[in-house]
Formats: structure tokens, sequence, C-alpha cells
């Protein structure tokens, strides 16, 4: 079964650089989640869109922005990064009124 | 608050029965989730529990839920050394975010 792409898997960047995730939900999924994961810690929620609208907020910084579009692929961009950035990355999707949020392998962000 | 809590460690013998337990705050969570995730991979959704239900077998995997003490367990049957992982128990009050606990890493000794 398709599951949910996430690219790059693994991205270097240096302090105030920006970089963009990019995600593709499982097919027929219309809802995305973003979560941040930092070393040893539990995911934390960052954003989700449903039908390409925000439908809810964590605790995204404002340097960081999102959006999905009309193919349902969302993107992250993350600008000025810090050191702090430094984290896994994981999009999520579900389909439309189901309960299963079903995540990507991640993309491992490294800030130099 | 949405504090969702777990024990840091669990160690058992291969072919025993593992416990990993997980109590939460929120009372409106919906659905509580256990995922899987084993080092330098993603997480794995293994099962799932509506709030209206108080048990769920799925293989080797039970899910218990007291929704009165806000504690939900999960039980895997004849542990196996593929077990090893870190074990997130997760909640969310509808379709939306899902927040996570901090997760047990299992240790399944041969």
């Amino acid at each position: 079964a398709a599951g949910v792409i996430q690219s790059p898997r693994h991205l270097i960047k240096e302090k105030r650089e920006t970089a963009t995730l990019k995600c593709y939900p499982i097919p027929r999924h219309d809802t995305v989640y973003w979560y941040q994961q930092g070393p040893g810690q539990d995911p934390q929620f960052l954003i989700s869109f449903y039908e390409k609208m925000q439908s809810d907020k964590g605790s995204i910084p404002d340097r960081f922005s999102a959006q999905q579009f009309s193919d349902y692929h969302s993107e992250l961009n993350m600008s000025s990064l810090e050191l702090g950035d430094s984290a896994l990355y994981f999009c999520a999707s579900s389909g439309r009124h189901s309960p299963e949020q079903y995540f990507g392998p991640g993309t491992r962000l490294t800030v130099t | 608050g949405e504090d969702v809590e777990q024990s840091l460690f669990l160690s058992v013998r291969e072919g025993d029965s593992s416990v990993i337990n997980c109590t939460y705050t929120d009372s409106s969570s919906t659905y509580l989730y256990w995922y899987k995730q084993e080092p330098g991979a993603g997480l794995q959704l293994l099962t799932y529990i509506f709030s209206n239900m108080d048990m769920k077998q799925d293989q080797r995997l039970t899910v218990l839920l007291n929704k009165k003490d806000k504690h939900l367990s999960l039980r895997i049957a004849d542990t196996q050394t593929g077990d090893s992982a870190i074990y997130f128990c997760a909640e969310n009050g509808g379709y939306q975010k899902v927040t996570f606990g901090t997760g047990t890493k299992l240790q399944v000794i041969p």
C-alpha cells in the first residue's frame, strides 16, 4: 500500500539559511499534519491542513510557514534556521473523517 | 492541559507479555493511539481505540482503556526481539492534532 512520502530524507543547512520540506500524503487523503521531533523527545504538533486550508496550529515558530496545494501535497518552509531547529520533521496524513493518522519516514534536518 | 505520561523504560524477556501504560489528562480525548518507533525510523500506527470502548484486541496486541482513571495500556503477547522499539501513547479530541506521550522504550531480552 502507498505510504506518506517525504522529501528530502536528510537535509543539512547552516544557521540563517532556509529550508523547504515536502510531503506527499497517501492517495485520497485530504488532511496533512506536520510534527517536529527533537532528539530523545516525543513528536510535537506544528500545523495541519484540511482541503488546502489551515485547520489547526500548534507550536510552530513564526519563522516557519506551510501550505497545502491543490494536489494535497504540502510544503513546510523554514527560514532563518537556528541550531535548535535540528530535528526530525514528520508529515502525517489522514482521510476524510478518519482518526487514523499515518506518518511518513521523516526528514532529518541538521542545522550547523 | 493535554499531558500524556508514560514510564520511560520497560525490559521483558522474549516470549513474555509486555504491558506499557499511559495516563492522559484531556477528558475530551476521542481517540487514543499506540505508535511504534524503531531507531531512526518513522512512527508506525499500531492500533487505536475510540473513547467509548474499553478494550480492543488485534492479534498479539490488546488495548485497555479506563476512561474514568484516564489510563490506557498496551499489552503485547509473546513479545519478540523485533518488538524492541519506543512505544508512544497518543490522544486527540477529534480529527485534528495528535498529542504524544513521552514514549516508553521497550527492550526485549533474548
